[in-house]
């Protein structure tokens, strides 16, 4: 299995702040990356495909970069909406594997 | 807008079989460009998700190899609905399970998502 580590596993921020949060595989995954949000209660939120492609609905204040094995989520100012946990998932191979979340919480 | 809607029973006594129906609605389950699966999430805030298997319109599966054994999805599509069994289950089993829509193409995802149903053992 490909192993999906995330940092930090949570993090504290204020509203407007830029947020960064990082993936890495156990091995390459090329683009085959997609980060969802979580918010308490809820079902996951596709966010990002294919490592930088916004999703359909987004708001482009959330982006995505990498390539290989390392990965990163950012959300350029932070809103009241996006405090949640945050997954990353491989799609390189079907044994579709998650991170362990990033819970971004309220300064 | 296409929805999705988890049903089964939310207590399932240990060693027995768990079973789920996820309906679709607002969309064809047949659709040659996407597949259907489940995830699971254990209770309380800030678990991780669980990714357990795939199912397309043709029957073909894709299984988590750490639940292989256990697992069988199947479709059904003149309901419009996939299932989920899980046989001999136990504690370590109980979950929220979600079922969700994924593109069967490149850069696969899951882009739609049934509210999510807990499953007591």
């Amino acid at each position: 299995d490909i192993q999906m580590t995330q940092s930090p596993s949570s993090l504290s921020a204020s509203v407007g702040d830029r947020v960064t949060i990082t993936c890495r595989a156990s091995q390459t995954i090329n683009s085959y990356l997609n980060w969802y949000q979580q918010r308490p209660g809820k079902a996951p939120k596709l966010l990002i495909y294919a490592a930088s492609s916004l999703q359909t609905g987004v708001p482009s204040r959330f982006s995505g970069s990498g390539s290989g094995t390392d990965f990163t989520l950012t959300i350029s100012s932070l809103q009241p909406e996006d405090f949640a946990t945050y997954f990353c998932q491989q799609s390189y191979v079907t044994s579709y594997t998650f991170g362990q979340g990033t819970k971004v919480e309220i300064k | 807008q296409l929805q999705l809607q988890e049903s089964g029973p939310g207590l399932v006594q240990p060693s027995e079989t768990l079973s789920l129906n996820c309906t679709v609605s607002s969309g064809a389950i047949s659709s040659t460009s996407h597949y259907w699966g489940w995830v699971r999430q254990p209770p309380g805030t800030g678990k991780g998700l669980e990714w357990i298997g795939n199912i397309y319109y043709s029957g073909s599966t894709y299984y988590n190899p750490s639940l292989k054994s256990r697992i069988t999805l199947s479709i059904d599509t003149s309901k419009n609905q996939f299932s989920l069994k899980v046989t001999s289950v136990t504690a370590a089993d109980t979950a929220v399970y979600f079922c969700a829509r994924g593109w069967g193409g490149s850069y696969s995802r899951l882009d739609s998502w049934g509210q999510g149903i807990l499953v007591t053992v």
